[in-house]
Parts: structure tokens; C-alpha cells; sequence
């Protein structure tokens, strides 16, 4: 069955840099593209970037040059690193598949991986 | 980027009773409209996609509706299982977008 599963620290330091593991199961990469989504504490969802399934990558510029997503397809692997992190860096970062609407590029989001919780501390 | 305006922010609703949650997009989205429920401590469940298509095992008492920039999320005679909060998400054009939330609670 599809799983996602997101693995990274609890706890990173202001001013460092983020890295989180998304690990795929029941797909493949190179059919399906993985997102990253992320959610402060008791607060609505963000878009933060996507890792198509042909190797490319798209970043919501809110996030400006501090994200950087890539994969090892070999390893069925998403990676996330963010730098320079601020406190309100601080969320719930998730990893979630696109099912892409038939002849477009958009789509909407069938499974995510449980989310791993990060604490940016000063 | 296109801005999702959701409501309620949040709604007390007793067992059985029908539910409506809104979301205004800030410009023309053609349908390309999602809704998630996500319980505490969760992620995100897809109920709705494409505005109006169920997602496969959410239960028929959800449905959504809409076009353009209005669109809706109903869900028939609550149950206590579907106390949560709502989020929509327009994935026609990058960045996605997600309304702020309701939370759905019981009266």
C-alpha cells in the first residue's frame, strides 16, 4: 500500500539548517510527484515545494533560495533542507503524492506521511 | 498567488445536523479544488477533489460543491467521527493555496 514517512530532527538551532527524509513506499518517484507541505503549531497548511516525478523541482518563493528539494530514486527518497532557519520556521513539516488530473501538471494530494514536528530553538 | 478566504472559522453542530463550510478563491480556480479533513495530531485526509468528486471510502454524507471562485463543503448528518478541522486548497496554479481552516465541533 502507499506510505509516506517523514524522518528528521525535533530540534534545530536558529540560523541552521534544516534536513528531513521523506521515504516512499507502494509507488514509484519517477511516476509521481512528492510535495512538501508544512503547518505551525494550530495554525492552516502551506505549500513549500514539489519534486516532479521527471526530476525536476518548483518552490513557492516565499521560501525564496533558503529550500532545496531533490531525491534518490534508488532509495524511493524525498529530501527537504531548508537553511537559515527562524522560529517561525517551527512546524509540522509533511510530505504528501500528488495524483496529477489527467493532461495537466496540477493535482491534488492523496496520501501524506504523518508529518514530523520541528522545533527551531534559539 | 491566489488567496483562499474560508468560513466559518469555526461551527458548534449537534449529531445529525447539516453542515456547510465555504471557501472564496480570489480569482477563477475552474474547479481545481480540493478538501481535506485533518483530526489533531494528523495529517490531512483528501474527502473531495476536483470540487465535487469523492475521493474513494469517504463517506457519501460528504459532498462539495461550486465553480468559479465559490465552492462548498456539506456534510450530511454529522457524526461524532467527523469532528476535525476542514481545510480547502485550490492546486490551480502555483504556489497551491490552502484556506485557513474550520474546526467542526460538537454542540
Amino acid at each position: 500500500q502507499v506510505q509516506l514517512k517523514e524522518t528528521g530532527p525535533d530540534l534545530v538551532q536558529l540560523t541552521q539548517t534544516l534536513s528531513i527524509t521523506c521515504t516512499v513506499s507502494g509507488f514509484s518517484l519517477t511516476t509521481y510527484n512528492v510535495h512538501w507541505v508544512r503547518q505551525p503549531p494550530g495554525k492552516g497548511l502551506e505549500w513549500m515545494g514539489a519534486m516532479w516525478n521527471g526530476g525536476g523541482t518548483d518552490y513557492n518563493s516565499a521560501f525564496k533560495s533558503r529550500l532545496s528539494i531533490s531525491r534518490d530514486t534508488s532509495k524511493s527518497q524525498v529530501f527537504l533542507k531548508m537553511n537559515s532557519l527562524q522560529t517561525d520556521d517551527t512546524a509540522k513539516y509533511f510530505c504528501a503524492r500528488l495524483r496529477r488530473n489527467i493532461g495537466t501538471t496540477t493535482g491534488y494530494f492523496d496520501y501524506w506521511g504523518q508529518g514530523v514536528m520541528v522545533t527551531v530553538s534559539s | 498567488d491566489i488567496r483562499m478566504t474560508q468560513s466559518p472559522a469555526s461551527l458548534s453542530a449537534s449529531l445529525g445536523e447539516t453542515v456547510n463550510i465555504e471557501c472564496l478563491a480570489s480569482e477563477d480556480i475552474y474547479s481545481d479544488l480540493a478538501w481535506y479533513q485533518q483530526k489533531p495530531g494528523k495529517s490531512p485526509q483528501l474527502l473531495i477533489y476536483n470540487a465535487n468528486s469523492l475521493q474513494n471510502g469517504v463517506p457519501s454524507r460528504f459532498s462539495g460543491s461550486g465553480s468559479g471562485t465559490q465552492y462548498s463543503l456539506k456534510i450530511n448528518s454529522l457524526q461524532s467521527e467527523d469532528v476535525a478541522t476542514y481545510f480547502c486548497q485550490q492546486y490551480n496554479n502555483y504556489p497551491y493555496t490552502f484556506g485557513a481552516g474550520t474546526k467542526l465541533e460538537l454542540k
